[in-house]
């Protein structure tokens, strides 16, 4: 098993330009989630989803936009980038709430 | 909301030591995770635990859920567990939502 995967690993970005995350999963969880790690902060969900078709805001959603159309697949779309968007990105699943799998996480700076 | 707070930030131990790092909580859980991450690498899952303790190899994790901390212990240090410790914890009632602690950056000397 691959685990959870994420492209690209690092990514520059102009302002106002947009990009999609990938995230992807073979493990058949229902459970996906988005966060942002930003330096000295904790990490923050940014979206999540519970199941194909199902997906829900988290703490910090304004800017970004995701879709579920698959179990395996949770692409996250950045539109208009802004430099406060810089962070890195870590996909992750889970079997319904329990323990969290990571992706290697995406660095993405906006300029 | 949950303010999950960490202690020490920084660590800095000689191979060898016993080592601990706190985490405490201000509302009730359901469960709290330990987490690992490597220097510019990915987010490990260590442990997930609702009461107790858990041990695996040299790490073990214990839960006071009265006093709202817990506590991951590492025995015999060695260089390799040099990496940023997070604690997570899932509040009672969530299915999914995990308010996460800073983290504490652990160094280990040889």
């Amino acid at each position: 098993n691959a685990g959870v995967t994420q492209t690209p690993k690092f990514r520059i970005l102009k302002i106002g330009q947009s990009m999609t995350l990938q995230c992807a999963q073979d493990m058949n969880h229902n459970y996906m989630y988005w966060y942002r790690q930003d330096p000295g902060m904790g990490l923050k969900l940014i979206y999540y989803s519970v199941g194909a078709g199902i997906t829900d805001k988290g703490e910090v959603p304004n800017g970004y936009n995701v879709s579920r159309s698959t179990t395996e697949d949770f692409p996250l779309r950045l539109e208009l980038a802004a430099p406060s968007q810089t962070s890195v990105y870590f996909c992750a699943s889970s079997w319904e709430g329990y323990e969290q799998y990571f992706g290697p996480g995406t660095r993405l700076t906006v300029t | 909301k949950n303010e999950v707070e960490q202690s020490p930030q920084n660590l800095t131990a000689q191979e060898g030591e016993f080592i601990t790092i706190n985490c405490s909580y201000s509302v009730g859980i359901s469960a709290l995770h330990w987490l690992q991450q490597h220097p510019g690498g990915g987010i490990v899952s260590l442990f997930m635990l609702s009461s107790g303790k858990k041990k695996h190899g040299r790490l073990i994790a214990t839960i006071n859920i009265q006093e709202k901390h817990s506590s991951l212990h590492i025995t015999a240090s060695h260089p390799r567990d040099s990496a940023v410790y997070i604690c997570a914890v899932k509040e009672g009632g969530s299915n999914y939502k995990l308010t996460f602690g800073k983290g504490t950056l652990l160094t280990v000397n040889p």
